[in-house]
Formats: structure tokens, C-alpha cells, sequence
């Protein structure tokens, strides 16, 4: 049973680029959501998808946005890129929103803005 | 607003000994906690999760957390550590359902580095 899947694993942008980071949920999960983790921090949540709509949104800029598809899996996109956008990215699933299940959490993309 | 502390930035054990990691939690609801644990280069586990049912949640590889209202605590503890312990920990809270519905959206601690010594 395939867990939450993150592609890339890895990769490096130049500041003012535009990045699209891309997430498959856990097979039978319809809420996906996303958090950045900075060097020596805890994750910081971005934003959830459910119904294939935003649902929440936390502190971050509207250079910030994604998407869910039909079949629930989701993207995250980054544009005009600045240094402090380098961090992992991390994308949860789950079902009924996470109420009393949890989330199951993907390996995450490593950006680098250089 | 819901939000996590974790006490310790860092925790040293010897393998064999008991392992504690404190946090402490601001809900303004009953809340869901939850302690996941991130081993280098790779996502986040789910440890274990307290819903509001038994204040003592057991959770994977002898891990348990005791949930005290009293003290707004949700502390991490395991007998005997062993040396594939050596991880991060991040204790967690949930937001809740209501107006200006935060649900499902996970509140993230500092996290707590666990060394394990031979």
C-alpha cells in the first residue's frame, strides 16, 4: 500500500524562478495538506485541500498557491522565489479532514533557492 | 489558539535508559495531540495520538504519552531506549472544529533532538 508520495525529491531553483511541487495522497485519503519545515524548525502548515477546494490557509503569501485535483492528489506552487523559501516540503493526507485520523505524512521535496 | 511547547530543544540517553520529552499544550478546546517522530531525510510517523478517550495512549515501538489536563501536558516516554531512538520528536496539537474552523490544520512544536549513546 503506497503511502503519500512527493516528487522531486530534490531540487534547486534560482531567487525569482517559479517552482511547482507535486503530491500523491495515500490511496483512499481525500484531504491533502501542506507544510514548510525551515532548517531546525518545526513544520509550519500552508494550506489544506478538501473537495478539491482551499479550505484553510496559514501565514504565508499569496506567492504561495496549489490546487487538487480530481483524483486528490495536489501541487504546490511557489512563484518569485526568495532565499527564504528554501526549506523541506512536506504533504499530509488523510480522510474526514484529519478530525481522528491523523495524517499520514510524505518523505517531503527539498528546495533550495539559491 | 492551539500551540505546542516542547521544553527540551535537545535530549542525551544512554541505550537501556528511560526516555522522557516534555511538552505542553494550549488548547481552547478539548484537544487532539499527537507526537510524530522524523529520522533524517525522511517525513514524518505518527507515534501515537490522544483523542480524548484513555489519557494513556500507547503508540508504535514502546513509546507511550500520558495526557493531563491538569497540567496541560502530553509528555513522551519509552522504558529503554534504543540506539534506533536517535530521531527528532515534535509533539502536536490539532486545530479544532467551530467558528473560525482551524480543523484538521496541525500545530508543530520546536521539535526535540533524542540522542541515544551505546
Amino acid at each position: 500500500d503506497a503511502g503519500v508520495t512527493q516528487s522531486p525529491t530534490h531540487l534547486i531553483k534560482t531567487r525569482g524562478q517559479q517552482v511547482t511541487l507535486r503530491c500523491s495522497p495515500k490511496s483512499g485519503h481525500d484531504t491533502v495538506s501542506w507544510y514548510q519545515q525551515a532548517l531546525g524548525q518545526g513544520p509550519q502548515f500552508i494550506f489544506q485541500y478538501y473537495e478539491e477546494e482551499e479550505r484553510q490557509r496559514g501565514n504565508f503569501p499569496d506567492r504561495f498557491s496549489g490546487h487538487q485535483f480530481p483524483n486528490y492528489s495536489s501541487e504546490l506552487n511557489v512563484n518569485a522565489l526568495l532565499l527564504g523559501d528554501s526549506a523541506l516540503y512536506l504533504c499530509a493526507s488523510s480522510i474526514d479532514r484529519g478530525q481522528n485520523y491523523g495524517y499520514t505524512f510524505g518523505s517531503g521535496t527539498r528546495l533550495t533557492v539559491v | 489558539a492551539q500551540s505546542v511547547t516542547q521544553l527540551d530543544s535537545h535530549v542525551s540517553v544512554s541505550e537501556g535508559t528511560p526516555v522522557l520529552l516534555r511538552c505542553n499544550y494550549s488548547s481552547s478546546y478539548s484537544p487532539s495531540l499527537f507526537w510524530y517522530v522524523q529520522h533524517p531525510n525522511k517525513g514524518l510517523q505518527l507515534l501515537l495520538k490522544y483523542t480524548s478517550a484513555a489519557t494513556l495512549v500507547k503508540g508504535i515501538n514502546g513509546f507511550e504519552a500520558e495526557f493531563k489536563k491538569s497540567e496541560t501536558s502530553f509528555h513522551l516516554t519509552k522504558p529503554s531506549a534504543h540506539m534506533s531512538d536517535a530521531a527528532e520528536y515534535f509533539c502536536v496539537v490539532s486545530g479544532i472544529y467551530g467558528r473560525g474552523s482551524t480543523l484538521g490544520r496541525l500545530y508543530f512544536g520546536r521539535g526535540t533532538q533524542l540522542t541515544v549513546w551505546p
